[in-house]
């Protein structure tokens, strides 16, 4: 069974990174077709996809975010990174990382962790 | 990138159904099969319902359909039960340059 869990601060500080991990276990991130993406949910709004990054390692990004975002992988480890800078209060939210194929279809979710932008 | 338009609030009572709608462009829904739709409890991730327009993930209880007529989607959800009170989100592929986009999800009340 695959399983994602999101890692990192907690607490970001205004205009610095928010940087934060998906470590994924009972799957390989190399596993061809799949799709390894960063998906928010501010409070009380909706779902917010961030970008993805292919098993190939190519990278998808939200365009309203683009300018802000790098997605990376570590294959040794099996774990992709989400790195967004210049952060504000409107980043604050719940990360999730999660899994999707070709049909853009997410399958496989972690539960989320919470990101505080704030000084 | 424009979200995907649901309705915010959809209700019913136990047994009934109910269809949420999700409005894209040519662009997204319209134009290609790539539709999903998610459950959304509080504070517990999000759970695929049906890809792929009306394909349903094995698990998935028949009572959860998809379907597609132009630019919009549904989601209809029969014999309501009080667990399906949740949040519900759709999603679309939108292209190379705006591969998901989501709608901005539709709260369902079992009355």
């Amino acid at each position: 069974q695959l399983q994602l869990q999101e890692s990192g601060p907690g607490l970001v500080k205004p205009s610095e990174t928010l940087s934060l991990t998906c470590t994924v276990s009972g799957g390989s991130i190399r596993n061809r077709g799949d799709y390894w993406n960063w998906i928010r949910q501010p409070p009380g709004k909706g779902l917010e996809w961030i970008g993805s990054i292919y098993y190939s390692g190519t990278t998808y990004y939200n365009p309203s975010l683009k300018s802000r975002v790098t997605i990376f992988a570590d294959r040794s480890k099996n774990q992709f990174s989400l790195n967004l800078g210049s952060v504000t209060a409107a980043d604050t939210a719940v990360y999730y990382c999660a899994r999707s194929g070709d049909d853009s279809d997410i399958d496989y979710w972690g539960q989320g962790t919470l990101v505080t932008v704030s000084s | 990138q424009s979200a995907l338009t649901q309705p915010p609030s959809a209700s019913g009572s136990p047994g009934q159904s109910v269809t949420i709608s999700c409005t894209g462009t040519s662009g997204d829904v319209g134009g290609y099969d790539y539709v999903s739709w998610y459950q959304h409890h509080p504070d517990k991730a999000p759970k695929l319902l049906v890809y792929g327009v009306r394909r349903r993930p094995s698990g998935v209880p028949d009572r959860f359909s998809g379907s597609k007529s132009g630019n919009t989607a549904s989601l209809t959800v029969s014999g309501l039960q009080a667990e399906d009170e949740a949040d519900y989100y759709c999603s679309a592929y939108g292209g190379i340059n705006n591969p998901l986009i989501f709608g901005g999800g539709t709260k369902l009340t079992v009355l």
